[in-house]
Parts: structure tokens; sequence; C-alpha cells
């Protein structure tokens, strides 16, 4: 594997549900990041982590957690998600920390979510 | 408020022609431009960038140009190809919080 991959690249889930979306960077990179991508608005960022630590917290509810346990993984638990919550869910990696040069972000293909 | 806005989210070019994209932002603390690129199913990919000491950056057929005066970039294709069709996204940051702010994309079609 090469990039960023996620999985899974489809998730239907009811509003009762626990679920993880998982990520993974085969570059060697120090950040990754989340991203949702609604229809017809631009991309949100919803956190960073640099070097496995949290550095940014978009105000995102408490129903997403994120989780990384090493710079190469990255994890979004979701639980009593709600219909709004439906989206294309993005996540993404830089070669250096968010504050150091890390403009250039390589993202995955995305998990498509919708909840029911 | 959407700081960073790409006003048309569609456009259609003849093959061989030119693509002008276009992206307009708000925030004057924006220091670096960055267009991504993105086909169904697959994630945005980073296509090309640009400073603000810089006003014009080229790589082969893709040139951005930045127009501070008027927050203003755009990105030119020349000559397109079918290959080039997908969505087109600007995102901007600015030095020291290097968060990227996108907008919404514009969906370029490549007609053969």
């Amino acid at each position: 594997e090469t990039g960023v991959t996620q999985t899974p690249r489809h998730l239907v889930m009811g509003m009762t549900n626990k679920k993880s979306l998982k990520c993974e960077q085969h570059l060697g990179h120090n950040a990754m990041y989340w991203y949702k991508q609604s229809a017809k608005k631009p991309l949100e960022l919803m956190f960073v982590y640099n070097f496995k630590e949290q550095t940014e917290n978009n105000s995102v509810p408490s129903r997403f957690s994120p989780e990384c346990p090493n710079s190469s993984h990255l994890f979004l638990h979701l639980h009593t998600l709600q219909p709004e919550d439906s989206a294309l869910y993005l996540c993404a990696s830089s070669q250096q920390p968010l504050g150091q040069g890390s403009n250039e972000q390589y993202f995955g293909p995305g998990t498509r979510l919708t909840v029911t | 408020d959407q700081q960073v806005k790409q006003n048309s989210p569609s456009l259609s070019v003849q093959e061989g022609r030119i693509s002008i994209l276009n992206c307009d932002y708000t925030n004057s603390m924006f220091d670096y431009f960055l267009w991504y690129k993105k086909y169904p199913a697959e994630g945005p990919t980073f296509l090309i960038s640009i400073s603000s000491i810089k006003d014009k950056n080229e790589d082969g057929r893709f040139t951005v140009f930045l127009n501070k005066s008027a927050k203003h970039l755009s990105l030119h294709i020349v000559p397109s190809q079918p290959g080039d069709s997908a969505v087109y996204f600007c995102a901007a940051s600015n030095f020291g919080n290097e968060k990227l702010t996108f907008g919404t994309g514009t969906r370029l079609t490549i007609i053969p």
C-alpha cells in the first residue's frame, strides 16, 4: 500500500450504532488530520494530530472521538450520530506538523458515511 | 463566513483550449495558496501552490496567478486535456497557523 488509505470506503450506520473509521499513512509523515466534507460545503478540518498528540479540535461534537495510537494510524470513533453527520470523511497527512511548514497535505480516498 | 470562495461551481472547456479556474479570499493574513484536484472516489491530490511573495508559479501545463491587491488567484491549465476533468479546490493558509481553509470547489469538464 502506498500513500494514505482509509477503511471502510462506505459506511451506513443507524443513530444508535458505534463504528470506527480507520486511516493509515505509508509516507512517514508526522501529522495526521480528519476532515469532513458535506454536500456543497468546503472541507472542514475536524482534528489534527502532530507526533501522535492532538493539537487541534475544531469544535467537533463529542460523538466524534479521534484516536492516534502512532504516527501512521488514525481512527475516528463514531457514536450516536445524527443524520446531518452524513458526509465524506477524509483523512490526510503531512510531512511537517501543523505550524512547521505543513501546507501540503496528502489525502486518503475518504469514507462515505450515511447515518440513517 | 466563507474565507475562500470559488464562485463557479462548474466549468466546461473544449479540449486543447485554456481552462481558467478562479478563487477569491477575504482573509488578508493568508500567505500561501494551493490548488488540489479531486477525481470521483479519490481524495484530493495536491496540484500546485504559490507563496504570497510571488505572483506566478508555473508547473508544466499548470500556472497559478496571485493578485494580492484583489485577493484573487487563478489556475490556468493549457492545453486542457480530458484527464483534467475533475473537481478543483482552492485552499489557503497563513504562516504560523497552517490550517488549510478550502473553497467549495469547481467541477471542470473537458469536452473532447
